[in-house]
């Protein structure tokens, strides 16, 4: 059974960090690129960052380039998200997701729970 | 790429057929996803490649459209599928979705 469980969310000052973890099972964590989606409660899906199979590829939204980074440890199949500079606007529910590319088309097949992050003075 | 899915909101009643339309700014072959999602649960692939059923996902589910315009019909609406959906492309970076459907119950 695919699993992708987030930890790490939580409570942040506006200016400070946080790392965000994605715990994959259930698969072959190596085979796939991964991607991080966010969501302000109430309102819609942001996509955030993806990193390819082999961390060679990565691509961010610009509303978080420079400031948040995505990594993969193969070995350990785990997915991460690096944040610093936080702002207020990135409150938000993080998902990661297993993407999945099926007939000739990438889809994110697989989320996680979700790990909320409140950044607030 | 912009989506622009309407309705934003829709009531309907069990037994009915709804579509929801997806229109991208731009051609994005056929590189779109539609989700689900509950409340306080994560989003829930349901069709991808434009047409193509995710696996468990029931048959009253269907997906149609090229270039830029896209639906998702759900036929003989049940209890359980009053959520809110999105579409996706995944033509290009950024990855963007729609703003939402939300399907009430009337």
């Amino acid at each position: 059974e695919v699993q992708l469980v987030e930890s790490g969310g939580g409570l942040v000052k506006p200016g400070g960090s946080l790392r965000l973890s994605c715990a994959a099972s259930g698969f072959s964590f190596s085979s796939h690129d991964m991607t991080w989606v966010r969501q302000v409660p109430g309102q819609g899906l942001e996509w955030v960052a993806s990193i390819d199979d082999s961390a060679y590829y990565i691509y961010y939204a610009d509303s978080v380039k420079g400031r948040f980074t995505i990594s993969r440890d193969n070995a350990k199949s785990s997915l991460s998200l690096e944040m610093s500079s936080l702002r207020a606007d990135d409150t938000a529910i993080y998902y990661c997701a297993r993407v999945s590319r099926q007939q000739g088309a990438d889809c994110f097949d697989f989320w996680g729970q979700g790990n909320l992050v409140t950044v607030s003075s | 790429i912009h989506l622009t899915q309407s309705p934003s909101s829709l009531s309907a009643s069990v037994g009915d057929t709804i579509t929801i339309t997806c229109r991208a700014s731009q051609g994005i072959r056929n590189y779109l996803a539609w989700y689900q999602q509950k409340p306080g649960k994560a989003p829930k692939l349901l069709i991808y490649a434009v047409s193509a059923l995710q696996g468990g996902v029931p048959s009253r589910f269907s997906g149609s459209g090229s270039g830029t315009e896209f639906t998702l019909t759900i036929n003989s609406l049940q209890p359980e599928d009053f959520a809110t959906y999105y579409c996706q492309q995944l033509n290009s970076y950024p990855i963007t979705f729609g703003q939402g459907t939300r399907l009430e119950i009337k």
